[in-house]
């Protein structure tokens, strides 16, 4: 298993500002990945976070939205740039070991949930 | 990018009766899971099928894999209120990187 934590857990910004969001996990892992979830709905992938390198980002989501930085193995923080209302949502960050094959277990941490006013 | 239909989006049932979830997409999944999520909480894993026809159980609850693995169920038996939660399909398919494709989750309400 892995144990990731996330903060803030939840937080309330103004419009035009930007929050960054940090995921730290227990132990080296392969793969980290930054989800949205909206409310009441189900998880899009923003961008897989990439040791030392740029992100890669999914079909709507652009690097000056949302950079991702991922210095190592353990560690990795996204930020929300000029937030706007529709910004509001929950961020969560997953990992995943790669065990030779499809199928490997994705890990949750709980989530950051943002509120823009 | 692939899409996955998950159905229903919404279930209200009482406690003791069964219900099945469906998940399906037009192409071969590599492989699928099986996540449920509470309030507050990352979504955390029920169970992956890889091989077509593959049928898992987890106590009360049994998932299906189609045969052409294109599609997969999750029925629960004798629901509890316990089993309260937003259940999600997600899949991989061949050059998808690893990466998880989401359903759209089906909001579970068991009723005591």
């Amino acid at each position: 298993s892995a144990v990731i934590s996330q903060k803030p857990s939840r937080d309330i910004c103004q419009r035009g500002t930007s929050l960054t969001i940090q995921c730290q996990v227990d132990s080296q892992v392969t793969m980290m990945f930054w989800y949205r979830q909206q409310p009441g709905q189900s998880l899009t992938l923003i961008a897989t976070a990439n040791q030392g390198s740029e992100a890669t980002y999914e079909s709507g989501f652009v690097i000056d939205k949302f950079p991702i930085s991922r210095p190592n193995l353990t560690f990795s923080t996204l930020t929300v740039s000029n937030m706007s209302p529709e910004d509001s949502s929950i961020y969560l960050c997953s990992v995943k070991r790669l065990a030779g094959g499809p199928g490997g277990e994705l890990f949750f941490g709980e989530g950051s949930r943002l509120t823009v006013l | 990018t692939q899409l996955l239909e998950q159905s229903p989006q919404f279930l209200s049932i009482q406690e003791g009766e069964n219900l099945t979830v469906y998940c399906n997409s037009s192409s071969v999944f590599s492989s699928l899971q099986w996540y449920r999520q509470e309030p507050g909480e990352g979504p955390v894993l029920l169970v992956t099928v890889v091989t077509g026809g593959e049928v898992k159980k987890l106590k009360r609850l049994t998932f299906q894999f189609g045969d052409a693995r294109k599609d997969s169920s999750l029925h629960i038996t004798a629901a509890q209120p316990g089993d309260t939660g937003l259940y999600l399909c997600a899949g991989e398919w061949e050059g998808s990187n690893y990466k998880l494709t989401f359903g759209k989750g089906t909001l579970l309400t068991v009723n005591p």
